[in-house]
């Protein structure tokens, strides 16, 4: 079973700022791993995943996660905020042996100010 | 390409109806599934479908049931809708690769009364 955890319902930066948005993951297989993150009204953009290679991994718009098995985590950093990226950020664990059942956390709000 | 559409995209029902949403999944995308998001919380997995049968189900009632199409075209029905049923229904497609990602639609927001 696969369960995730993010810890923080609310994240504000100011502008520029490094942003850092935490994840713990339980998997009682090898996991994939995934950011998205959700505009008001929309629905969820792939920011990166993990598949079980390099454990830094870069996604688009200047965010980065990194895999790191021993602490169950998979942080979600960029860093320098800009006031575009004030969004619904979500944190997603998938089995690596078949399906496609992904089973998300409940979401860090980012808040970036001026 | 049109990616993931999804219709209604809105939609408000009363207790005890049905209601059917519908999905066209990305082009070259065989398995759509289906996700419920409820206010302030993340999508929870509803089910899964390829070549036209249901292959993986979440914690869902069997009110909730599907279907997919030769075309690959997904449909999510929900019965004796009540209110806890409102919510943000994403549909999501993708390749049966599991390195490929799965791409999300817009939704279609139900409201139950």
């Amino acid at each position: 079973a696969q369960s995730v955890t993010q810890l923080g319902s609310h994240v504000s930066v100011s502008e520029g700022a490094l942003v850092l948005l935490r994840c713990n993951y339980s998997s009682s297989v090898p996991p994939y791993l995934f950011w998205y993150v959700q505009y008001p009204n929309q629905g969820l953009q792939l920011l990166l995943k993990y598949t079980s290679a390099a454990t830094l991994v870069k996604g688009i718009n200047g965010f980065e996660a990194e895999f790191k098995k021993s602490e169950t985590s998979f942080h979600l950093t960029k860093p320098s905020a800009h006031m575009s990226d004030a969004a619904e950020y979500f944190c997603a664990v998938r089995a690596n042996t078949g399906g496609f059942k992904t089973i998300f956390g409940a979401g860090t709000r980012l808040f970036v100010k001026a | 390409d049109a990616g993931v559409t999804q219709s209604p995209t809105h939609l408000i029902k009363t207790r005890g109806q049905q209601v059917t949403l519908r999905c066209s999944p990305k082009s070259g995308h065989d398995t759509v599934s289906w996700y419920q998001q409820a206010l302030g919380q993340g999508p929870q997995f509803i089910f899964q479908y390829y070549e036209e049968e249901e292959r993986q189900r979440g914690n869902f009632p069997d009110r909730f049931s599907g279907h997919q199409f030769p075309n690959y075209s997904s449909e999510l029905n929900v019965n004796a809708l009540w209110l806890g049923d409102s919510a943000l229904y994403l549909c999501a497609s993708s390749s049966r690769d599991l390195y490929n990602e799965q791409f999300f639609g817009p939704g279609t927001r139900l409201t139950v009364l």
